[in-house]
């Protein structure tokens, strides 16, 4: 079965632009979560979504938005890029939102805002 | 409000001793706990979780926890530490927050940094 695949690698963009980052999740899983790690803040949750709504969203400004498709793929978006945004962001997807599923993780997005 | 505690930034132990890396948390109602490891330029894995029953779980790569509910503790473990287990690990909390749809966030500890030395 494959795993959770993420989409650009890595990108480089300046302040001020819009990005879009792409998560495909493992076949079957319903629940897709975002995450922002940095080395000063570690992983932050972004948000959750399940059956293309928005279950819960994390301490970010309105700048992150993001949403599912009917296949649960998801996608975020930052736009109005500052230098602090540079992070790798993580996605995750699971079964459902039930806690006892564990998450799994694709490899991230390395985003350098320049 | 959920919180993970990983009191150490870095291990360090001998290939072949045994590792320990602590984790304690805080959370609201029934805890449900997750470890996992990040490779360099990788996302992280799954290793084990705590849901309910034994406090022993048993996870990947011969890693196992030890949950203690009096101590709020998930401490992370293996009998004989591998070169190839140098890495960074996530203790993890799964409660509930508040959302309106309702929603189990999952919150991470800062990282412990194992480096296994031959």
């Amino acid at each position: 079965k494959a795993g959770v695949t993420q989409t650009p690698r890595y990108l480089i963009k300046t302040r001020g632009q819009q990005v879009t980052l792409s998560c495909s999740p493992i076949s079957g899983h319903r629940s897709v979560s975002w995450y922002q790690q940095t080395p000063g803040q570690g992983l932050q949750f972004l948000f959750e979504y399940f059956s293309e709504t928005q279950r819960n969203k994390g301490n970010f400004p309105g700048r992150f938005s993001g949403r599912q498709f009917s296949n649960s793929r998801s996608e975020m978006n930052v736009s109005t890029l500052e230098l602090g945004d540079s992070a790798l962001y993580l996605c995750a997807s699971s079964l459902d939102t039930s806690p006892a599923w564990e998450q799994f993780f694709g490899p991230g997005t390395r985003l350098t805002v320049l | 409000a959920q919180s993970v505690a990983q009191p150490e930034d870095q291990v360090n132990v001998a290939e072949g001793n045994p590792l320990t890396v602590k984790c304690t948390y805080s959370v609201s109602g029934n805890p449900y706990l997750f470890w996992y490891v990040q490779y360099p330029n990788r996302g992280l894995q799954f290793l084990l979780k705590y849901i309910t029953g034994d406090n022993l779980v048993k996870g990947s790569y011969g890693f196992e926890a030890e949950f203690n509910k009096s101590q709020t503790s998930f401490h992370l473990k293996k009998p004989s530490a591998l070169v190839s287990d140098s890495a960074l690990y996530f203790c993890a909390v799964r409660g509930i927050t508040y959302s309106g749809a309702g929603s189990y966030q999952l919150t991470f500890g800062k990282g412990t940094k194992l480096s296994v030395i031959p």
